[in-house]
């Protein structure tokens, strides 16, 4: 039970684009920044986009980030095996006065 | 670059207390511009997020309603670390544990490397 919205998986071929939903309310995407993070098994998550499309240095331009209202989107483009991984989007709750997440959404790469 | 190097027990008995620290290098915890949280993910619960302490002209600490009345995160100084405390824990409290911190623009950037703990008798 996620204050925010994904879905559990998704899946896509090498070569191909994938986007990731993330929905939430008025009080979390829709107020403020939307990041998405990359987990890796048995790793810590790692930071993807922040400030809803942002790239930290080292991340490819293979992913974009982008918000609309209440609902924010992962895209990756040129699929590669190496993306296969759980992907969770976050935001500030200003209702919760706390952080959020996504409940994760499993990435699979045919 | 920032580091966030994790310690403390795996395993803690139910009603017991968890402690974990957080060794800081590469910033200061008693930066103007930054924010430690502690978040946990199991899969029960997902990623949670606990609480957060930071300093501005004086020391905060903000905590999740789920947690507040057995959590404390505290800052030390003069080690460079914050830690968590939780209190009389049961076996729903078993979960990965992280540090992480926020920056200047406030978004969550570096994650420790995590803390399994278990709670069992």
């Amino acid at each position: 039970q996620s204050v925010l919205t994904q879905p559990s998986s998704a899946s896509g071929t090498p070569g191909q684009r994938v986007t990731i939903s993330c929905s939430g309310s008025s009080s979390n995407v829709g107020s403020d920044n939307v990041n998405w993070y990359q987990q890796l098994p048995g790793t810590a998550p790692k930071l993807l986009i922040y400030i809803n499309n942002q790239r930290p240095s080292g991340v490819p331009d293979r992913f974009s980030g982008s918000k609309s209202g209440t609902s924010a989107s992962l895209a990756i483009s040129g699929l590669q095996s190496e993306d296969e991984a759980d992907y969770y989007c976050a935001a500030w709750d200003a209702s919760l006065h706390g952080w959020v997440f996504g409940g994760g959404t499993k990435l699979t790469v045919l | 670059q920032v580091q966030l190097q994790q310690s403390g027990p795996g395993l803690v008995k139910p009603s017991q207390t968890l402690s974990l620290t957080c060794a800081i290098s590469g910033d200061s915890v008693s930066s103007n511009s930054a924010s430690w949280s502690w978040i946990r993910q199991s899969p029960s619960r997902g990623l949670e997020w606990l609480g957060r302490t930071y300093r501005r002209s004086k020391w905060y600490s903000e905590y999740a309603v789920s947690v507040k009345s057995r959590t404390t995160i505290s800052p030390d100084t003069s080690m460079n670390q914050v830690s968590l405390q939780l209190n009389s824990v049961t076996p729903e409290d078993t979960a990965v544990y992280y540090c992480v911190r926020a920056g200047r623009d406030g978004y969550l950037d570096y994650w420790g490397q995590g803390t399994l703990v278990t709670v069992s008798s």
